[in-house]
């Protein structure tokens, strides 16, 4: 069965510091890799996606994630947050049935950014 | 346009009423979907609906009735919800495979 798991609950880091977020999922095929973002009270926000190609993959915000097959991981990174990035990161697996996306969410990383 | 847009924002109702929760999207997208957040926790898919028929029934409680008249809206009517339903309910859509899901901001519920 497919499952995402996402290690870290909640991560606090300074403003201008590095972040990643890790993702690791349990699939029987190369999966379709997903991170959204979500404010308190929101909806989702997709920030990247990885069907194919390369691995490394850029989204919005100046995110990045980089697919390693070998360690079924889907990290996000940023190389300096702001203070508008504290929210909470979910990764998610797609599958794909009768036409239509199935999304497996992990359990989320609130993410906390200090001054 | 490319929102989905849900109403209302917010809704409390007794354990007796009858509410309808309602999502509109207008970037002629063929599939739809109910997602239940509780807080904290990340969403979990109700029901998906593609090309306008019902595709996916996560074993839903029937006090949850999805209806989808056509293929810009998708409606959740609500009968009976006990307290433990309380979550925030988000709406998507999705055009094809290979596409992202759009979501909705969500209607928070609360029942009483």
């Amino acid at each position: 069965a497919q499952s995402v798991t996402q290690p870290d609950i909640h991560i606090t880091v300074s403003e201008g510091a590095s972040l990643e977020l890790r993702c690791n999922y349990s699939y029987g095929a190369t999966p379709y890799l997903f991170w959204y973002v979500q404010s308190p009270g929101q909806g989702l926000q997709l920030l990247l996606k990885y069907f194919s190609g390369d691995t490394l993959v850029q989204g919005i915000k100046g995110f990045e994630a980089e697919f390693k097959r070998s360690q079924s991981s889907f990290n996000l990174r940023k190389p300096s947050v702001h203070w508008s990035d504290a929210a909470e990161y979910f990764c998610a697996v797609g599958l794909h049935q009768t036409g239509a996306n199935n999304l497996f969410f992990g359990t989320g990383t609130r993410l906390t950014v200090i001054p | 346009d490319t929102e989905v847009t849900q109403t209302p924002k917010h809704l409390v109702m007794g354990m007796t009423n009858k509410k309808s929760l309602k999502c509109e999207q207008h970037m002629g997208h063929r599939a739809m979907y109910w997602y239940k957040q509780k807080a904290k926790k990340p969403p979990e898919l109700m029901f998906v609906y593609s090309y306008e028929k019902l595709s996916i029934n996560e074993s839903v409680p029937s006090r949850f009735s999805p209806e989808c008249p056509n293929s810009s809206l998708l409606n959740l009517h609500l009968h009976a919800l006990q307290p433990e339903d309380s979550a925030l309910y988000l709406c998507a859509s999705t055009q094809a495979l290979n596409e992202k899901l759009f979501f909705g901001s969500g209607t928070q519920l609360s029942v009483l």
